[in-house]
């Protein structure tokens, strides 16, 4: 089974500065990789999803990118954060979940 | 737009009781059907998967599946005050996983 990496575990930023958040997978090839974000006391919203190197799909219009740039590397990235950016940011991969960063814009 | 819906609880059982959790879903294309347990500040672990109409069975847990229905449920044998956490339902159409809101769950000891 694969194992996801996923870091940092917690990161509190300012408004307006930017994101760059890493997800790598190991114990897989070509997997399907998604990003989820889930806000206080809420369930997971799907952000992005990826099905190989260089493809990517945008669930939520919004603030936020992502990128495949290796088979099994995901990024999650902003040029400018913003207070509703705010949550808890999971990469997940065939049915198992990182164990996510906790993010707080001030 | 494709839709999970469960609800949000929170559902309160006495210890040794049946969990029942219920999760309907919007799109008849749906193809893989998934429960996950969170405790608070943690991510998702899977607890089962089902991908065909009937039941499933794994320790205490069954997951029931009627796709005619559009609804999937899981029920939780000899409730644990462990068992305490949110459920999440997730449902797959194509290269699509879609979670539901969530049900809370408490096992009164």
């Amino acid at each position: 089974s694969q194992t996801i990496h996923q870091w940092p575990a917690t990161l509190v930023q300012p408004v307006g500065s930017p994101l760059s958040l890493e997800c790598t997978v190991e114990g897989t090839s070509n997997p399907n990789l998604y990003w989820y974000r889930q806000a206080a006391g809420r369930g997971l919203q799907l952000l992005f999803y990826s099905v190989g190197i260089g493809q990517i799909s945008s669930e939520v219009p919004q603030n936020l990118s992502a990128s495949r740039p290796q088979d099994r590397q995901f990024i999650l990235s902003s040029k400018k954060l913003l207070l509703s950016d705010s949550g808890f940011y999971l990469c997940a991969c065939g049915g198992t979940f990182g164990s996510g960063t906790q993010l707080s814009v001030l | 737009q494709k839709e999970v819906e469960q609800n949000s609880g929170p559902l309160s059982v006495p210890e040794g009781a049946i969990a029942s959790l219920n999760c309907t879903y919007s799109d008849r294309g749906s193809q893989s059907f998934f429960w996950y347990r969170q405790y608070s500040g943690k991510s998702p672990e899977l607890i089962m998967f089902i991908y065909s109409n009937g039941d499933k069975e794994d320790g205490r847990f069954t997951a029931q599946l009627n796709k005619a229905s559009q609804y999937v449920s899981l029920l939780i044998r000899d409730s644990q005050p462990s068992d305490s956490a949110t459920y999440l339902c997730a449902v797959t159409f194509y290269d699509k996983v879609i979670f539901g809101p969530g049900t809370s769950l408490s096992v009164i000891p």
